[in-house]
């Protein structure tokens, strides 16, 4: 079955501590896999993703993730978080063969302590 | 710069009420997506068409709710009769197929009273 976990509803880190955030996945193939960011009142945006290549993929706000199949994870990373990065995180995977189909964690919110 | 544009932004409606959210897609993009966010059950995904042509509605209540693309501009998401339980966000998204990252709009927040 396809499905995609983040096992944490909620991270809490200081403002200037590294993070990572986590996404298991499960797929028959080789997945494509997205991190979106969801601000208060905002709708989603593209940080990055991964479709093939180099497994450390880098993407916007200084943001990256790593691609390990052996670990079926693409962990989301930053060395220094700011308190503008609280947010809620998603991970998704695009099912190829279900119509391409948008498969999503249920997502990981990011309070940041000053 | 090209963004999904959904109106409106927000809409307070009286149970029994028709709503009608629109959304213009990404000129080119040939992937919509329709979907409900709430506090319970995340993101859900209502209806997903491909040039205009519905893909799949599966997670759509189809006695009260109808999403159309009249045409390659314009995606509607219909719900008639409204109630409170449809209280939510909802996103919509675009895309294309091959590069088939989505591109949310700001979403339409509903409140039905």
């Amino acid at each position: 079955a396809q499905s995609v976990t983040q096992p944490d509803i909620h991270i809490t880190v200081s403002e200037g501590a590294s993070l990572e955030l986590r996404c298991n996945y499960s797929y028959g193939a080789t997945p494509y896999l997205f991190w979106y960011v969801q601000s208060p009142g905002q709708g989603l945006q593209l940080l990055l993703k991964y479709f093939s290549g180099d497994t450390l993929v880098q993407g916007i706000k200084g943001f990256e993730a790593e691609f390990k199949r052996s670990q079926s994870s693409f962990n989301l990373r930053k060395p220094s978080v700011h308190w503008s990065d609280a947010a809620e995180y998603f991970c998704a995977l695009l099912a190829r063969d279900s119509n391409y189909q948008l498969i999503w964690g249920a997502g990981t919110k990011l309070i940041i302590k000053p | 710069d090209a963004r999904v544009t959904q109106t409106p932004r927000h809409k307070v409606t009286e149970m029994g009420q028709e709503v009608t959210m629109r959304c213009q897609p990404i000129l080119g993009h040939n992937t919509v997506f329709w979907y409900r966010q709430t506090m319970m059950q995340g993101l859900e995904l209502l209806a997903y068409f491909r040039n205009r042509a519905p893909l799949d509605d599966s997670g759509m209540p189809k006695d009260r709710f109808s999403a159309e693309m009249p045409d390659a501009t314009l995606a509607t998401l219909k719900i008639q009769p409204s109630e409170p339980r449809d209280s939510a966000v909802y996103f919509c998204a675009s895309g294309l197929e091959a590069n088939t990252e989505a591109f949310f709009g700001q979403g339409t927040r509903l409140t039905v009273v």
